[in-house]
């Protein structure tokens, strides 16, 4: 059964920091990994999609990379700022003979002070 | 826009009842999913829809219900078998190529009375 765990649980940095929030899997049979933001009490805003044959994506001071065979993966944030601060979550696609699904981890929450 | 939404934002559920959550989405998206969020965790998968008519358990799926009779609709039941059902609740589409993110609704916060 695949299961997904992200380090750390929580960050806390001062505004300005580069930081990386971390990802691991352990089957490497996916089909893409998957970041997304998550506010208080909100759905999730997908930030970076990697394709299984990709190494990474950027956005804007975002950069996701992908380690299948290690089976990791980061999310660099540049330069970060206050409003940065929420949880991100990190989700493994997996094709099964009922269907794709996301399995998620249990997420980082990080707080970006001012 | 196009989106998903979920209704109600707030439902409280009395000892024995069962309650239905809405998600409804005009992105023509086939695929819709039910996930729940206990605090400080990730999500976890209850049902999942492949297309209309069909639907198929996730890891949790005991204690829960659903349907899919329209490809825009996927409601889910929390029965009175689901014994710790206080949690948010998060409905989610996929478009129809694989490497396309998920588009989530805000949720449904359920608690007990």
């Amino acid at each position: 059964k695949q299961e997904v765990t992200q380090i750390p649980a929580a960050l806390s940095v001062p505004e300005g920091e580069n930081l990386v929030l971390n990802c691991s899997f352990t089957d490497s049979a996916i089909y893409n990994l998957q970041w997304f933001r998550q506010d208080p009490g909100k759905g999730l805003t997908s930030l970076l999609l990697i394709q299984s044959s990709q190494r990474e994506q950027t956005s804007g001071r975002l950069n996701a990379s992908l380690d299948k065979s290690s089976g990791r993966s980061t999310l660099y944030i540049a330069a970060s700022q206050p409003g940065d601060s929420a949880t991100y979550l990190c989700a493994v696609g997996i094709v099964e003979t009922s269907g794709s699904r996301l399995t998620f981890g249990e997420g980082t929450q990080l707080t970006v002070n001012p | 826009d196009g989106g998903i939404t979920q209704s109600p934002k707030y439902l409280f559920r009395k000892e024995g009842q069962n309650v239905t959550l809405s998600c409804e989405q005009n992105l023509n998206h086939d695929a819709m999913y039910w996930y729940r969020q206990d605090p400080g965790q990730g999500l976890r998968l209850i049902y999942y829809s492949q297309i209309v008519n069909d639907f198929q358990k996730g890891d949790i799926a005991e204690g829960y219900s659903v349907s899919r009779e329209k490809k825009e609709s996927f409601p889910l039941t929390v029965t009175s078998a689901q014994k710790n059902p206080t949690a948010f609740y998060l409905c989610a589409s996929r478009p129809p190529l694989l490497n396309q993110p998920q588009h989530f609704g805000d949720g449904t916060r359920l608690s007990i009375l």
